[in-house]
């Protein structure tokens, strides 16, 4: 079965810093991977996903997601975190009609 | 374009009732899903529908929860005589025939005392 793993519970970022959500990944075959962000008291919004292709996907709100076969790894980043990005994120795969997601990285964004 | 609605927001009730919960996709949407978020933990798969059809109903508990999505009208997450333990974020989302992307209500809370 697919799976993905965020091991970071909570990420802390200064405003204007570059952030980095973790998330790693166990699949057999190619992964369809996503990010969403659930902002409180509202459903999940998609951000990105990765299906084929560059390895660098561009996502909503200035967000970009590498994919890295050899370590695993779709890491969620932003050259320049604003205060408005604190949220909860999850990493997610499909695995046929499933959704799998992690546990969720609660970003918090100071200024 | 209305995005995927869930009503009600918020729903308590006592132990042994019954609850229903609501989710309307995105027009032109066929398929559903519903996830369960338990406090500080990711979102749990429980149920996959398109219109008229249970496609996948592995993560659905094997009593007491069922759901539908009929010809017409919203899909409902029905939990009968609920628990403590059925206190929760429940999520809906939606998709069209053949994506991989899944667009989600903001979620039913659903309280048990």
């Amino acid at each position: 079965a697919q799976s993905v793993a965020q091991p970071e519970d909570q990420v802390n970022v200064a405003e204007g810093n570059p952030l980095t959500v973790k998330c790693t990944y166990s699949v057999s075959g190619n992964p369809y991977l996503f990010w969403y962000v659930q902002y409180p008291n509202r459903g999940l919004q998609f951000l990105l996903k990765y299906i084929t292709g560059d390895n660098l996907v561009k996502g909503s709100y200035g967000f970009e997601a590498e994919f890295n076969k050899s370590q695993t790894s779709f890491h969620l980043k932003k050259p320049s975190a604003l205060v408005s990005d604190s949220a909860l994120y999850f990493c997610a795969v499909r695995d046929g009609n499933d959704m799998r997601f992690g546990a969720g990285t609660r970003l918090t964004v100071k200024p | 374009n209305a995005g995927v609605m869930q009503n009600p927001r918020h729903l308590v009730r006592r132990r042994g009732q019954e609850a229903r919960l609501r989710c309307s996709p995105v027009k032109g949407h066929s398929h559903v899903y519903w996830y369960r978020q338990l406090p500080e933990e990711g979102l749990k798969f429980m149920v996959y529908l398109q219109k008229e059809n249970i496609i996948d109903e592995s993560g659905m508990p094997k009593e007491r929860f069922s759901a539908e999505f009929p010809k017409e009208g919203p899909s409902i997450l029905r939990i009968q005589q609920v628990v403590r333990g059925d206190s929760a974020a429940y999520f809906c989302a939606s998709s069209p025939p053949a994506a991989d992307t899944q667009y989600f209500g903001p979620g039913t809370r659903l309280t048990v005392l």
